[in-house]
């Protein structure tokens, strides 16, 4: 099955900088890969993903870029901002009827002031 | 608006009572699920429908079951609940299709087994 890892657990960085997490999978038959933003107490957001078809999709300060060959794709936000800090997980499947995702671990982000 | 809605969003229950979770949808979405999330974890996934066909996960427990009455709806059932199973459950739906595989949560339910 596929397996899922994501780096790194915790990343602290200031207002205005960039933050960039990182995740590979195993499965070369994975096609879809989604980002989620969960902040404490709350539902797991989804805030972009990427099909494997692209290599790169951006929507504001938060782009995702995939590499099909090296199995690793990559959430990198911009400017970030306090409200920018959660839990973010990556999540890999190969679509069909009924897609179950593989989640990383989580990457803890805080924004601090 | 369309959504996935979750009741309760906090559940008490003692050790060994049976618990029931709701879920439902106005996403028309023909797939949902039902994960767990224990505090600094993944979601991890317990089973699914997709339409009325059940599928359980190999390391979901014999304890958690599941009904789906119609497209709308999707129960959780908890047997006998242990101190084990605290958890938050997340629902989420996605559809079949070219916007496939995008799964949307509901707010989800706190259990607590006391």
């Amino acid at each position: 099955g596929e397996n899922v890892e994501q780096h790194p657990s915790t990343l602290s960085v200031q207002e205005g900088d960039s933050a960039v997490i990182k995740c590979t999978y195993s499965d070369s038959a994975s096609n879809y890969f989604p980002w989620y933003k969960q902040e404490l107490g709350k539902r797991p957001q989804l805030i972009i993903d990427i099909r494997s078809n692209v290599g790169e999709k951006k929507d504001q300060r938060i782009a995702v870029t995939l590499n099909k060959t090296a199995k690793h794709f990559s959430l990198h936000i911009t400017e970030t901002q306090p409200e920018d800090s959660a839990v973010y997980f990556c999540a890999a499947t190969r679509t069909g009827t009924a897609s179950k995702l593989t989640f990383g671990t989580g990457t803890r982000l805080q924004v601090m002031l | 608006d369309a959504m996935v809605i979750q009741n309760p969003r906090y559940q008490v229950t003692q050790f060994g009572k049976p618990v029931t979770l709701s879920c439902s949808q106005t996403l028309n979405h023909n797939v949902m699920y039902w994960y767990q999330q224990k505090s600094s974890q993944a979601p991890k996934l317990l089973f699914h429908y997709y339409d009325k066909d059940f599928n359980n996960e190999a390391d979901t427990p014999d304890n958690f079951q599941s009904r789906r009455p119609n497209t709308s709806f999707c129960f959780l059932d908890i047997r006998s609940p242990g101190l084990g199973d605290a958890a938050m459950y997340l629902c989420a739906t996605s559809s079949k299709g070219t916007s496939g595989s995008r799964q949307y949560f509901g707010p989800g339910t706190r259990l607590t087994v006391t």
